[in-house]
C-alpha cells in the first residue's frame, strides 16, 4: 500500500475531453511531483511544486495544467490531449524539495487517449 | 540525462543474495545515490539512499565505493516478490535550492525459483 493516493486508477478519454487527475498525501510533505511514464520507459519529471508553488516545469505542453490547491492535494488538468499522451501518470511527494528525504510515489493513473 | 549506468537485466536464484551494480563516475561530492524499484503496474518504491557511507535498512544494503564512482545494492535473500526494475539514481541539483531525480533505464531483476 502506498501513502500517496492517486485517482482515478484508469482513465480513457477522447481528444476533445477535459479531465483531471488527482493526487493526495497526508504525510505533511511540502513538495509534490508529477511524472509521466511511457510503456517500458523510465518515469520522466513533468512538474514540481514546493510549498504549493510551481517551482519546476520541464517544458510540458500547455494541454497539461497542474494545480496545487493545498499542501495535501495535487491535480493535473488535461485538455485536448493527443494519442501520444497515453501513459502512466505518477504523483510523488517528499518532505521538501531541497533536503535529502526520499520521494514517495503513488501507483499512478493509467491514461488512454482515443 | 541520467548520471548512472546499470546492466539492463540480471537473474538471481530465490533465496540467494542479489547484487545490483551501478556506475556513477561523474557524481559530485554532495550528490546522493538513491535506489528505487518498480514492480509491474505499480509506482516506484523507495529502497535506500546514501552519500558516502554504506547504509542498511530492512529492505537492502547499499555499498558505495570509497571514490563514490560506483555502488552496489544488495538484497540479502531474494524472493519472487523482488522481481522488478531497479533504478539507481544520482540526485542532482537543479537550481534555486532544488534537487531532482532523473531515472535511467534501470536493471530488470528476475528472481528465479
Amino acid at each position: 500500500d502506498t501513502e500517496v493516493t492517486q485517482t482515478p486508477k484508469h482513465l480513457v478519454m477522447g481528444m476533445t475531453n477535459k479531465k483531471s487527475l488527482k493526487c493526495e498525501q497526508h504525510m505533511g510533505h511540502r513538495a509534490m511531483y508529477w511524472y509521466k511514464q511511457k510503456a517500458k520507459k523510465p518515469p520522466e519529471l513533468m512538474f514540481v511544486y514546493s510549498y504549493e508553488k510551481l517551482s519546476i516545469n520541464e517544458s510540458v505542453p500547455s494541454r497539461f495544467s497542474p494545480e496545487c490547491p493545498n499542501s495535501s492535494l495535487l491535480n493535473l488538468h488535461l485538455h485536448a490531449l493527443q494519442p501520444e499522451d497515453s501513459a502512466l501518470y505518477l504523483c510523488a511527494s517528499s518532505q521538501d524539495h531541497a533536503g535529502n528525504q526520499p520521494q514517495h510515489f503513488g501507483d499512478g493513473t493509467r491514461l488512454s487517449i482515443l | 540525462d541520467a548520471k548512472t549506468t546499470q546492466p539492463p537485466s540480471m537473474d538471481c536464484a530465490e533465496g540467494r543474495a542479489a547484487n545490483l551494480p551501478c556506475n556513477h563516475s561523474t557524481i559530485s561530492g554532495n550528490e546522493y545515490v538513491y535506489w528505487y524499484r518498480q514492480i509491474h503496474s505499480q509506482g516506484p518504491q523507495y529502497i535506500i539512499h546514501g552519500l558516502k557511507n554504506n547504509e542498511t535498512n530492512e529492505m537492502a544494503s547499499l555499498i558505495i565505493t570509497e571514490d563514490r564512482k560506483s555502488s552496489t545494492l544488495i538484497l540479502p535473500h531474494a524472493t519472487l516478490r523482488d522481481t522488478a526494475v531497479y533504478y539507481c539514481i544520482v540526485r542532482v541539483y537543479s537550481g534555486a535550492g532544488s534537487y531532482q531525480l532523473t531515472f535511467g533505464k534501470g536493471t530488470k531483476l528476475s528472481v528465479i525459483p
